[in-house]
């Protein structure tokens, strides 16, 4: 699983109450992203970062927000969950140099970490 | 909106059977397209990737067939086992710019192989 783990694996929550998701990564690697899965649309972008202290929005962040103080960790959190968000949410790490502009010439893998469980009530 | 489409949801084959996958996409920036497989509670793993200088790649029993006109792409499995048994998902990204590797994946196939 290229050195991801996620915790917690599984969280019951109930609505309004905050919650904090870490992926942790061992390799050192500077991409990383925050997906969530829901039947019916596959995995959606929320967040991803770039860089220590450097973070993006993607395609679905309303409602999230993350933060990286070290290489190691992407910690995404959920400033007061609502029922929506329940789903399956995903860490993934990117091992390539996506310096912008660069023609890749090989395969771009992303490693994707077990996953965590929420159920927002 | 959902830049890649992808059907059908759900497909059920006979064990030694062809499973067919497609995906249609409409950002032609996408510049590479992999698909990643899924097994229940797991994440999803890199299964095969194509880009679109080549119209066919293979992998054992798993080819993808590219349609660049077409803006589509395909996932063939071949002599289907039950061990294929799991999502299936498309993807593509555009390499350049400041993309930052990321995806954007089709809504996943169910695949389920019978014995």
């Amino acid at each position: 699983d290229a050195g991801i783990t996620q915790s917690p694996r599984h969280k019951v929550t109930e609505t309004g109450t905050p919650v904090t998701l870490r992926c942790h990564q061992t390799e050192n690697h500077r991409y990383m992203y925050w997906y969530r899965q829901d039947p019916g649309h596959g995995l959606r972008l929320i967040h991803y970062s770039y860089g220590v202290k450097d973070t993006d929005k993607g395609e679905v962040s309303d409602g999230y927000s993350v933060s990286r103080s070290k290489t190691e960790d992407f910690l995404l959190t959920l400033e007061s969950a609502t029922s929506s968000q329940t789903s399956v949410y995903f860490c993934a790490i990117s091992t390539l140099d996506w310096t912008s502009g660069r023609s890749l010439s090989s395969y771009n893998e992303q490693f994707f970490g077990p996953g965590t469980r929420l159920t927002v009530l | 909106q959902q830049q890649v489409k992808q059907s059908p949801q759900s497909l059920i084959v006979q064990k030694g059977g062809i499973s067919i996958i497609n995906c249609a996409y409409e950002n032609t920036a996408f510049d590479y397209f992999p698909w990643y497989q899924q097994f229940p509670g797991k994440g999803p793993a890199l299964l095969i990737a194509i880009r679109p200088d080549v119209s066919e790649k293979k992998e054992g029993r798993f080819t993808i067939s590219f349609n660049k006109s077409a803006k589509q792409f395909s996932l063939h499995i071949m002599d289907s086992q039950p061990g294929d048994s799991a999502t299936y998902f498309c993807a593509a990204l555009n390499a350049g710019g400041t993309s930052y590797g990321k995806l954007t994946f089709g809504q996943g196939t169910i695949l389920t192989v019978h014995p």
